[in-house]
């Protein structure tokens, strides 16, 4: 089965400095990619996705994340953290046909001012 | 639209009770599934439909029923509460294909007492 590896439950930045969420993935074949953002008491709404058309993938409120084949990372980045960005970031991974999807644990990001 | 919709938003249940929990869509999503949050967990997958009247069992399925009698609705049934099940719920729902997305409901706070 396919999963997710997230890096760090919990991360701290200062608000207009660099936020990086760790996400590494086990799959055998080029998998299908996500990232999610939860606020608090929200569903999870989709940030990015990679879907091998491009290994560099720009997403919602200024964030990105780079598809690394070498390293089995799909690392989220945003150059300059906002007060807004404080919430729960999750990292899943879609399977073959895409019956299912596999969530990594979470990293909580808080934004300090 | 209205997306993914859940009821009830939160429910308490004491030991031993059964209730169901809805959720219905209106984008014409073939996939549906349901998951439970818990802390430090991530997301959890429960069951999962691709169409209507076909359903399977996801990571922890024990207590909980699903049918898909429609491609709209997808009602979650706990046969027989347990403070085990205290828990937040997702509903969501995509389209066919890998390379989609998940749509997610609000959620559905429970509390077994």
């Amino acid at each position: 089965a396919q999963s997710v590896t997230q890096l760090g439950s919990h991360v701290s930045v200062s608000e207009g400095a660099l936020v990086l969420l760790r996400c590494n993935y086990s799959s055998s074949v080029p998998p299908y990619l996500f990232w999610y953002v939860q606020y608090p008491n929200q569903g999870l709404q989709l940030l990015l996705k990679y879907t091998s058309a491009a290994t560099l993938v720009k997403g919602i409120n200024g964030f990105e994340a780079e598809f690394k084949k070498s390293e089995t990372s799909f690392h989220l980045t945003k150059p300059s953290a906002h007060m807004s960005d404080a919430a729960e970031y999750f990292c899943a991974v879609s399977d073959e046909p895409g019956n299912q999807f596999y969530f990594g644990t979470g990293t909580s990001l808080t934004v300090i001012p | 639209n209205a997306g993914v919709t859940q009821t009830p938003k939160f429910q308490v249940l004491k030991t031993g009770q059964s209730m169901t929990l809805q959720c219905a869509q209106d984008m014409n999503h073939e996939y549906m599934s349901w998951y439970r949050q818990d802390p430090g967990m991530g997301l959890r997958l429960i069951h999962y439909s691709v169409g209507a009247g076909i359903t399977d069992q996801g990571e922890v399925p024990n207590g909980y029923n699903v049918s898909r009698s429609t491609t709209e609705d997808f009602p979650l049934r706990l046969l027989s509460a347990a403070p085990s099940q205290t828990s937040v719920y997702f509903c969501a729902s995509r389209p066919r294909g890998s390379y989609n997305e998940q749509f997610f409901g609000p959620g559905t706070r429970l509390t077994v007492l």
